[in-house]
C-alpha cells in the first residue's frame, strides 16, 4: 500500500521560499502524476500543480509565477517550492498521487489517492 | 476555473440517508468520469471515497455511492453512522487542472 510522507519546515518568513518534500513509500514514483494541494479555512482546497515522473509539470495559473515542482526518481521523492510567500500562503499543504485509468492510450478518469499527512505552513516573521 | 458548488452543511439521524450535491458547468461536472469525492475528518488528510463519478475506492463502504444528473454530481451516504461526521469534497479534473468544491459539513444528529 502506497503511503506519502511529507517533510519540511512549518514556519516560513514573508518574502522567503517555502520548500516541502513528499517521499513515496510502498511503491514507485514511476508512471504516475503527483500533485500538491493546499487547504485554508477561507479558500478551501486549492490545487497548486503536478508533475509526471518524467518531469513534465502543470501549475495552477494563479500560482504559476511562484511555483516549481520537481521530482527525484532515485529518491522516490517530489518537491514543492513556492517563492516570495506572504501571509496569504499560510495553509495546510498536502501531496497526493494522481491515479488514472487509460483506454486506448487515452486517460478516461483521474482521482487523488492517497494523500500525504499534511503540513501546516505558517508565513510569519 | 470556478470552484464547484456544494451545500455548506447537511445533517441526518443515524440510519438515514443523506445526499450531497456538487454543481458545476459543462467543462467540469459534465465530464462525469473525472468526478471524485473525498472524506475529511478533523485534522486528517482527505481520503478518496468515489472516483469516475460512481466507483468506490478499495475498502470504502458500500454505503457510499455516487451519481449524476445534468451538471450536478451527488454523493449519497446510506445508513448514516456517527463516524460519517466530517467534511466531504467533490473534485473534478478538467482542462489539465483540478478544481474542488467548497466542502460540505456532515453532521450526524
Amino acid at each position: 500500500q502506497v503511503e506519502l510522507q511529507q517533510s519540511g519546515p512549518g514556519l516560513v518568513k514573508p518574502s522567503e521560499t517555502l520548500s516541502l518534500t513528499c517521499t513515496v513509500f510502498g511503491g514507485s514514483i514511476d508512471s504516475y502524476y503527483w500533485s500538491w494541494i493546499r487547504q485554508t479555512p477561507g479558500k478551501g482546497l486549492e490545487w497548486i500543480g503536478n508533475i509526471f515522473y518524467d518531469g513534465v509539470t502543470a501549475y495552477n495559473p494563479s500560482l504559476r509565477s511562484r511555483v516549481t515542482i520537481s521530482v527525484d526518481t532515485s529518491k522516490n521523492q517530489f518537491s514543492l517550492r513556492l517563492t516570495s510567500v506572504t501571509a496569504a500562503d499560510t495553509a495546510v499543504y498536502y501531496c497526493a498521487r494522481e491515479r488514472f485509468n487509460m483506454v486506448g492510450g487515452i486517460i478516461t478518469t483521474r482521482w487523488l489517492d492517497p494523500w500525504g499527512q499534511g503540513t501546516q505552513v505558517t508565513v510569519s516573521s | 476555473q470556478s470552484a464547484l458548488t456544494q451545500p455548506a452543511s447537511v445533517s441526518g439521524s443515524p440510519g438515514q440517508s443523506i445526499t450531497i450535491s456538487c454543481t458545476g458547468n459543462s467543462s467540469d461536472v459534465a465530464n462525469y468520469n473525472f468526478i471524485s469525492w473525498y472524506q475529511q475528518h478533523p485534522d486528517r488528510a482527505p481520503k478518496a471515497l468515489i472516483y469516475q463519478g460512481n466507483r468506490r475506492s478499495p475498502r470504502v463502504s458500500t454505503r457510499f455511492s455516487g451519481s449524476k444528473t445534468g451538471n450536478t454530481a451527488s454523493l449519497t451516504i446510506s445508513g448514516l453512522q456517527a463516524d460519517d461526521e466530517g467534511h466531504y469534497y467533490c473534485c473534478s479534473y478538467a482542462g489539465s487542472s483540478w478544481v474542488f468544491g467548497g466542502g460540505t459539513k456532515v453532521t450526524v444528529l
